[in-house]
Protein backbone atom coordinates (compact mmCIF):
# COMPACT_ATOMS: atom_id res chain seq x y z
CA UNK A 1 0.00 0.00 0.00
CA UNK A 2 0.97 3.47 -0.34
CA UNK A 3 3.23 5.02 2.58
CA UNK A 4 4.76 8.18 3.62
CA UNK A 5 7.17 8.28 6.10
CA UNK A 6 8.19 11.20 8.36
CA UNK A 7 10.54 11.51 11.38
CA UNK A 8 7.83 11.21 14.21
CA UNK A 9 10.66 13.24 16.93
CA UNK A 10 10.72 16.88 16.73
CA UNK A 11 13.99 18.07 15.15
CA UNK A 12 15.54 20.33 17.81
CA UNK A 13 18.17 23.29 16.13
CA UNK A 14 20.13 26.07 17.08
CA UNK A 15 19.13 29.58 15.50
CA UNK A 16 20.74 30.43 12.09
CA UNK A 17 21.42 27.01 11.29
CA UNK A 18 20.22 24.65 8.16
CA UNK A 19 17.29 22.52 9.29
CA UNK A 20 16.51 19.54 7.21
CA UNK A 21 13.36 17.52 7.19
CA UNK A 22 13.13 14.27 5.40
CA UNK A 23 9.95 12.77 3.53
CA UNK A 24 10.06 9.17 2.01
CA UNK A 25 7.43 7.33 0.23
CA UNK A 26 6.46 3.70 -1.05
CA UNK A 27 4.10 2.56 -3.52
CA UNK A 28 3.94 5.77 -5.38
CA UNK A 29 5.32 7.96 -8.73
CA UNK A 30 4.10 11.00 -7.85
CA UNK A 31 4.06 13.39 -10.56
CA UNK A 32 5.04 16.51 -7.83
CA UNK A 33 4.87 16.87 -4.17
CA UNK A 34 4.35 19.26 -1.69
CA UNK A 35 4.93 20.70 1.99
CA UNK A 36 3.01 22.43 3.95
CA UNK A 37 3.47 24.29 7.27
CA UNK A 38 0.89 23.93 10.29
CA UNK A 39 1.25 26.17 13.02
CA UNK A 40 -0.73 24.51 16.86
CA UNK A 41 -4.51 25.03 16.33
CA UNK A 42 -4.07 26.20 12.27
CA UNK A 43 -4.82 24.69 9.30
CA UNK A 44 -1.86 23.73 7.15
CA UNK A 45 -0.56 26.13 5.07
CA UNK A 46 1.25 25.48 1.25
CA UNK A 47 5.10 25.92 1.40
CA UNK A 48 6.86 24.80 -2.25
CA UNK A 49 5.34 22.04 -4.92
CA UNK A 50 8.61 19.99 -7.11
CA UNK A 51 7.49 18.50 -9.71
CA UNK A 52 9.43 14.93 -10.71
CA UNK A 53 11.18 16.19 -13.25
CA UNK A 54 12.61 18.63 -10.82
CA UNK A 55 15.82 18.21 -8.61
CA UNK A 56 15.48 21.33 -6.55
CA UNK A 57 13.43 24.05 -6.03
CA UNK A 58 13.69 26.91 -3.62
CA UNK A 59 11.58 29.93 -2.08
CA UNK A 60 13.55 32.38 -0.26
CA UNK A 61 15.36 30.52 2.15
CA UNK A 62 13.40 27.12 1.43
CA UNK A 63 15.04 24.62 -0.43
CA UNK A 64 13.29 21.26 -1.62
CA UNK A 65 15.02 18.29 -3.06
CA UNK A 66 13.11 15.54 -5.24
CA UNK A 67 14.75 11.83 -5.48
CA UNK A 68 12.44 9.71 -7.67
CA UNK A 69 14.91 6.97 -7.53
CA UNK A 70 15.37 7.15 -3.72
CA UNK A 71 11.46 8.02 -3.43
CA UNK A 72 12.67 10.69 -0.92
CA UNK A 73 11.88 14.39 -0.69
CA UNK A 74 14.14 16.69 1.71
CA UNK A 75 13.02 19.73 3.08
CA UNK A 76 15.93 22.63 4.17
CA UNK A 77 15.69 25.40 5.92
CA UNK A 78 18.40 27.90 5.97
CA UNK A 79 19.70 30.77 8.16
CA UNK A 80 16.58 29.63 10.91
CA UNK A 81 15.07 31.42 13.02
CA UNK A 82 12.42 30.63 16.55
CA UNK A 83 9.66 31.87 14.08
CA UNK A 84 10.21 28.72 11.58
CA UNK A 85 9.06 26.41 14.63
CA UNK A 86 5.96 24.73 13.16
CA UNK A 87 5.10 21.49 12.03
CA UNK A 88 6.02 20.71 8.49
CA UNK A 89 3.82 17.61 6.30
CA UNK A 90 4.88 16.20 3.26
CA UNK A 91 1.97 15.79 0.94
CA UNK A 92 1.61 13.87 -2.68
CA UNK A 93 -0.78 13.49 -5.57
CA UNK A 94 -3.36 10.18 -4.28
CA UNK A 95 -5.14 7.74 -6.38
CA UNK A 96 -6.26 9.86 -9.45
CA UNK A 97 -4.01 12.51 -8.70
CA UNK A 98 -6.49 14.60 -7.66
CA UNK A 99 -6.46 14.10 -4.10
CA UNK A 100 -3.26 14.75 -2.01
CA UNK A 101 -2.08 12.45 0.68
CA UNK A 102 -0.40 13.80 3.91
CA UNK A 103 2.27 12.42 5.66
CA UNK A 104 1.84 13.00 9.48
CA UNK A 105 4.36 15.82 9.87
CA UNK A 106 7.91 16.55 11.29
CA UNK A 107 7.90 19.48 13.98
CA UNK A 108 10.64 21.36 13.91
CA UNK A 109 12.10 23.84 17.09
CA UNK A 110 14.51 26.52 16.59
CA UNK A 111 16.05 27.92 19.77
CA UNK A 112 17.32 31.44 20.17
CA UNK B 1 -14.57 35.18 -0.03
CA UNK B 2 -10.67 35.72 0.88
CA UNK B 3 -10.39 32.60 2.46
CA UNK B 4 -11.84 28.70 2.93
CA UNK B 5 -14.24 29.61 6.29
CA UNK B 6 -15.67 26.68 8.20
CA UNK B 7 -17.79 26.78 11.07
CA UNK B 8 -18.51 26.11 13.87
CA UNK B 9 -15.04 27.14 14.89
CA UNK B 10 -15.61 25.03 18.30
CA UNK B 11 -18.19 22.08 19.08
CA UNK B 12 -18.81 20.32 22.35
CA UNK B 13 -20.88 17.39 22.09
CA UNK B 14 -22.88 13.97 23.53
CA UNK B 15 -22.07 11.10 22.53
CA UNK B 16 -24.88 9.69 20.57
CA UNK B 17 -25.95 13.28 18.73
CA UNK B 18 -25.51 14.59 15.38
CA UNK B 19 -23.43 17.11 14.32
CA UNK B 20 -23.59 19.05 11.22
CA UNK B 21 -19.89 21.47 10.34
CA UNK B 22 -19.77 23.52 7.25
CA UNK B 23 -17.36 25.08 4.67
CA UNK B 24 -17.53 28.02 2.64
CA UNK B 25 -14.47 27.29 -0.05
CA UNK B 26 -12.64 29.85 -2.09
CA UNK B 27 -14.86 31.44 -4.51
CA UNK B 28 -14.03 29.61 -7.84
CA UNK B 29 -12.31 26.40 -6.17
CA UNK B 30 -14.28 23.35 -8.36
CA UNK B 31 -12.37 21.25 -6.01
CA UNK B 32 -13.60 20.37 -1.99
CA UNK B 33 -11.79 18.11 0.52
CA UNK B 34 -12.57 17.44 4.08
CA UNK B 35 -9.81 15.74 6.37
CA UNK B 36 -9.76 14.81 9.86
CA UNK B 37 -6.53 15.36 12.34
CA UNK B 38 -6.61 14.01 15.60
CA UNK B 39 -4.88 15.49 18.50
CA UNK B 40 -0.96 14.88 17.55
CA UNK B 41 -2.05 13.10 14.40
CA UNK B 42 -1.49 13.49 10.52
CA UNK B 43 -4.17 14.81 8.09
CA UNK B 44 -6.69 11.80 7.45
CA UNK B 45 -8.12 12.25 4.33
CA UNK B 46 -12.22 11.47 4.09
CA UNK B 47 -13.70 13.12 0.87
CA UNK B 48 -13.02 15.16 -2.01
CA UNK B 49 -15.61 17.32 -4.23
CA UNK B 50 -14.77 18.34 -7.59
CA UNK B 51 -17.65 19.81 -9.99
CA UNK B 52 -20.19 17.71 -10.98
CA UNK B 53 -18.07 14.59 -10.76
CA UNK B 54 -19.13 11.90 -8.10
CA UNK B 55 -17.66 12.01 -4.76
CA UNK B 56 -13.97 10.25 -3.99
CA UNK B 57 -15.67 8.80 -0.62
CA UNK B 58 -12.86 6.68 -0.23
CA UNK B 59 -11.88 8.07 3.50
CA UNK B 60 -14.54 8.32 5.51
CA UNK B 61 -14.45 5.86 8.24
CA UNK B 62 -17.62 4.62 8.51
CA UNK B 63 -21.61 4.84 7.45
CA UNK B 64 -21.99 7.53 10.10
CA UNK B 65 -20.40 10.16 7.86
CA UNK B 66 -21.92 11.25 5.16
CA UNK B 67 -20.98 14.88 3.01
CA UNK B 68 -22.64 17.14 0.78
CA UNK B 69 -21.80 19.71 -1.51
CA UNK B 70 -24.24 22.07 -3.11
CA UNK B 71 -22.40 23.03 -6.80
CA UNK B 72 -18.97 24.50 -6.54
CA UNK B 73 -20.26 26.29 -2.97
CA UNK B 74 -20.74 25.47 0.83
CA UNK B 75 -20.40 21.83 1.55
CA UNK B 76 -21.35 20.20 4.68
CA UNK B 77 -19.95 17.19 6.59
CA UNK B 78 -22.58 15.43 8.72
CA UNK B 79 -21.39 12.60 11.89
CA UNK B 80 -24.31 10.83 13.43
CA UNK B 81 -24.27 9.51 16.68
CA UNK B 82 -21.15 10.45 17.60
CA UNK B 83 -18.19 8.49 19.52
CA UNK B 84 -15.64 9.91 21.44
CA UNK B 85 -12.83 8.72 18.93
CA UNK B 86 -14.67 11.50 16.43
CA UNK B 87 -12.65 14.12 18.72
CA UNK B 88 -10.71 15.92 16.02
CA UNK B 89 -10.09 18.41 14.07
CA UNK B 90 -11.55 18.64 10.69
CA UNK B 91 -10.25 20.33 8.17
CA UNK B 92 -11.60 21.68 4.97
CA UNK B 93 -9.58 22.94 1.92
CA UNK B 94 -10.82 23.62 -1.57
CA UNK B 95 -8.20 24.45 -5.17
CA UNK B 96 -8.74 25.52 -8.05
CA UNK B 97 -7.87 22.46 -10.46
CA UNK B 98 -6.52 22.99 -13.60
CA UNK B 99 -5.23 19.43 -14.49
CA UNK B 100 -4.34 16.75 -12.06
CA UNK B 101 -0.19 17.07 -13.03
CA UNK B 102 -0.28 20.86 -12.78
CA UNK B 103 0.23 20.93 -9.15
CA UNK B 104 -2.94 20.67 -6.93
CA UNK B 105 -1.95 22.79 -4.43
CA UNK B 106 -4.68 23.16 -1.68
CA UNK B 107 -5.73 26.27 0.68
CA UNK B 108 -7.03 24.80 4.33
CA UNK B 109 -9.48 26.52 6.45
CA UNK B 110 -8.87 26.74 10.62
CA UNK B 111 -10.83 23.62 11.28
CA UNK B 112 -13.79 22.67 13.39
CA UNK B 113 -12.37 21.28 16.31
CA UNK B 114 -15.09 18.93 17.15
CA UNK B 115 -15.20 17.43 21.16
CA UNK B 116 -17.50 14.50 21.94
CA UNK B 117 -18.44 14.20 25.51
Amino acid sequence: SQKIEQNSEALNIQEGKTATLTCNYTNYSPAYLQWYRQDPGRGPVFLLLIRENEKEKRKERLKVTFDTTLKQSLFHITASQPADSATYLCALPGTGFQKLVFGTGTRLLVSP
Amino acid sequence: GAGVSQSPSNKVTEKGKDVELRCDPISGHTALYWYRQRLGQGLEFLIYFQGNSAPDKSGLPSDRFSAERTGESVSTLTIQRTQQEDSAVYLCASSLLRDPFSGNTIYFGEGSWLTVV
